[in-house]
């Protein structure tokens, strides 16, 4: 069956490391992987998206990559800050329509 | 530039009740749009999607509907709530081909 897997503890993080997340997926052949933050009782909020042709996409501090023989997306937060702390969600393209499954989540807490 | 609205808030309804939640987009046109459920520690379930007009697609078989009376209208109905639909709802927009979903601030709902 399908199955997307995101680290379901919380990762907490010293303020100033880099952060990484992990996404493992399996029986998916997804077109583009993209990342969402999520805030406590707020909507998901797009961070970044990659396709399967692409291994790397930066934004600002934020670094996705993409490895579509591992079936695996990393993204990390460099020089990590408190502002930071939030779940942080992998969805994948799951066929026509923009249609595509979350992830569960990863809670990240940075401490100052 | 783009906005979704989505109401109400939060929401506490008896069981057996019907229910309406409406989202409405501005600032674009002919959106894809989709409603999600996230329980408590889950990821997103995405339920309905939309690609037009009247076009309603449905993910997981429950006793919700989903109606586009307009473009950019999508509404979300139970004519009967059950103790399960206890969730987070979220409308989210994107547009089309490949690119982010926009989420809205999601509907609270407690069924007692």
């Amino acid at each position: 069956s399908q199955k997307i897997e995101q680290n379901s503890e919380a990762l907490n993080i010293q303020e100033g490391k880099t952060a990484t997340l992990t996404c493992n997926y399996t029986n998916y052949s997804p077109a583009y992987l993209q990342w969402y933050r999520q805030d406590p009782g707020r909507g998901p909020v797009f961070l970044l998206l990659i396709r399967e042709n692409e291994k790397e996409k930066r934004k600002e501090r934020l670094k996705v990559t993409f490895d579509t023989t591992l079936k695996q997306s990393l993204f990390h937060i460099t020089a990590s800050q408190p502002a930071d702390s939030a779940t942080y969600l992998c969805a994948l393209e799951a066929g026509g329509y923009q249609k595509v499954t979350f992830g569960t989540g990863t809670k990240l807490q940075v401490i100052p | 530039s783009q906005t979704i609205h989505q109401w109400p808030a939060t929401l506490v309804q008896p069981v057996g009740s019907p229910l309406s939640l409406e989202c409405t987009v501005e600032g674009t046109s002919n959106p894809n749009l989709y409603w999600y459920r996230q329980a408590a520690g889950r990821g997103l379930q995405l339920l309905f999607y939309s690609v037009g007009i009247g076009q309603i697609s449905s993910e997981v078989p429950q006793n919700l509907s989903a109606s586009r009376p307009q473009d950019r209208q999508f509404i979300l109905s139970s004519k009967k709530l059950l103790l399960s639909d206890s969730g987070f709802y979220l409308c989210a927009w994107s547009a089309q081909g490949v690119g982010p979903q926009h989420f809205g601030d999601g509907t609270r709902l407690s069924i007692l």
